[in-house]
């Protein structure tokens, strides 16, 4: 079946720090993958998304590449800013007529001023 | 637009009681998701509807029942509400993807619930 791992967190970071939140994936045949973020007692907002091999998502400075020869989804962000700290979910869709999405366990950012 | 909408926000139940969690889409979407998020295990789907009159079950679908009433709307019932359901329950919906593109799912903004 599908799966996604994501880091453990939580993940605290400085303000201007370099972000990199690992996934990688287990699917059957070419599943479209997500980054989604929850902000503090909000739902869930899609962050960035990708939706073949070597195509980079990207949003708000957030970036991640579709890697199939490694099965992977990494999140990167340059210079984190207080207001990204949230909870960081990977996700992948496999397609079929149910479009269901599996997630990964999330990853708590902090990132202190 | 408001996307989608839950309620209510916050429920507090006893045990054995019941109860319905609304939801609600004015995107015209044709598939609809209940999901149900605990600590350290992620988002984890318990019923989904692919299109109207349709429902099944996800990976979590014990303890509850769904009902899509029409296009826009996908209940969650609980019939008897044990400790177990203690979570945060969010809906979602997605349109129906053409040839080539990928739709996400577009998340409400959750329904706490708690069971004593």
């Amino acid at each position: 079946g599908n799966s996604v791992t994501q880091m453990e967190g939580p993940v605290t970071l400085s303000e201007e720090a370099f972000l990199t939140i690992n996934c990688t994936y287990t699917a059957t045949g070419y599943p479209s993958l997500f980054w989604y973020v929850q902000y503090p007692g909000e739902g869930l907002q899609l962050l960035l998304k990708a939706t073949k091999a070597d195509d980079k998502g990207s949003n708000k400075g957030f970036e991640a590449t579709y890697r199939k020869e490694t099965t992977s989804f990494h999140l990167e962000k340059g210079s984190v800013q207080v207001s990204d700290s949230a909870v960081y979910f990977c996700a992948l869709n496999s397609g079929g007529s149910n479009y269901k999405l599996t997630f990964g366990k999330g990853t708590l950012l902090t990132v202190n001023p | 637009n408001a996307g989608v909408t839950q309620t209510p926000k916050f429920q507090v139940l006893k045990t054995g009681q019941s109860m319905t969690l609304q939801c609600a889409q004015d995107m015209n979407h044709n598939s609809m998701y209940w999901y149900r998020q605990d600590p350290g295990m992620g988002l984890r789907l318990i019923y989904y509807s692919a299109s109207e009159g349709t429902t099944d079950k996800g990976e979590v679908p014990n303890g509850y029942n769904v009902s899509r009433l029409n296009k826009r709307e996908f209940s969650l019932r609980l019939e008897s509400a044990a400790p177990s359901q203690t979570s945060v329950y969010f809906c979602a919906s997605r349109g129906f993807p053409l040839a080539g593109r990928t739709y996400e799912q577009y998340f409400g903004p959750g329904t706490r619930l708690t069971v004593t």
